[in-house]
């Protein structure tokens, strides 16, 4: 079945970049998402990337879509201590009515 | 700015009791969905609901699981009699329009902590 893979945590120094990766094997994935988890907070949309892309930039934040890999990468430019929360990485494909595939998670840690 | 709300923040029922998870969508929106992310898991798709339906459902969403919108504007997972491995935070999510057709996003609540004793 589909599934995703996140390594679970990083921790990175305030001002240098984060890079969060993520697996996932669904073949007909036609979006993948990043979503931010602050303590105590619902799931918030950062970014998302449609499957006929490469690389989609947003301010701080870069994906990255190695479709032949099935590798997706969230890189957060000069990273900040408001950052830090979890990360999830989530695909969907055509058809489901927004049936989200989520990973476990990465929580990211930023320190002065 | 608009939000998913849901009720209770927490809540500690025993094994074999029914509880009734609470969310209320955005105004306009369409469609409904629970999410559940058991402690140190992944988060997983429980249902969706559109047009007083169940669109979808995974395994997970057995017998014991049912989803309502009984008065137009709360939308509520019931489970009819609890097991300890329901415990988890359930997320309510809704969105205007099916993600996959226009890239609108899903709109999360801050989750109902389930704990079952």
């Amino acid at each position: 079945g589909e599934d995703v893979e996140q390594s679970l945590f990083l921790s990175v120094r305030e001002g240098d970049s984060s890079v969060i990766n993520c697996t996932y094997t669904d073949s007909s994935s036609t979006y993948l998402y990043w979503y931010k988890q602050e303590p105590g907070a619902g799931l918030q949309l950062l970014t998302y990337i449609f499957s006929n892309m490469d690389m989609k930039q947003d301010q701080r934040l870069t994906v990255l879509l190695n479709k032949k890999d099935k590798h997706l990468s969230l890189r957060i430019a000069d990273t900040q201590t408001g950052d830090s929360a979890i990360y999830f990485c989530a695909e969907s494909s055509t058809g489901g009515y927004n049936k989200l595939i989520f990973g476990a998670g990465t929580r990211l840690a930023v320190h002065p | 700015e608009p939000e998913v709300t849901q009720t209770p923040s927490h809540q500690v029922t025993q094994m074999g009791q029914e509880v009734i998870l609470r969310c209320v969508p955005i105004s306009n929106h369409l469609y409904f969905y629970w999410y559940r992310q058991i402690l140190g898991q992944k988060v997983e798709f429980l249902v969706s609901f559109y047009n007083n339906e169940i669109s979808e459902k995974s395994e997970i969403f057995d017998d014991q699981f049912s989803v309502e919108r009984p008065d137009g504007s709360n939308f509520t997972l019931k489970i009819r009699s609890t097991k300890l491995e329901d415990s988890a935070m359930y997320f309510c999510a809704t969105s205007g329009l099916a993600v996959p057709s226009n890239t609108g996003e899903l709109f999360f609540g801050e989750g109902s902590r389930l704990t079952v004793l």
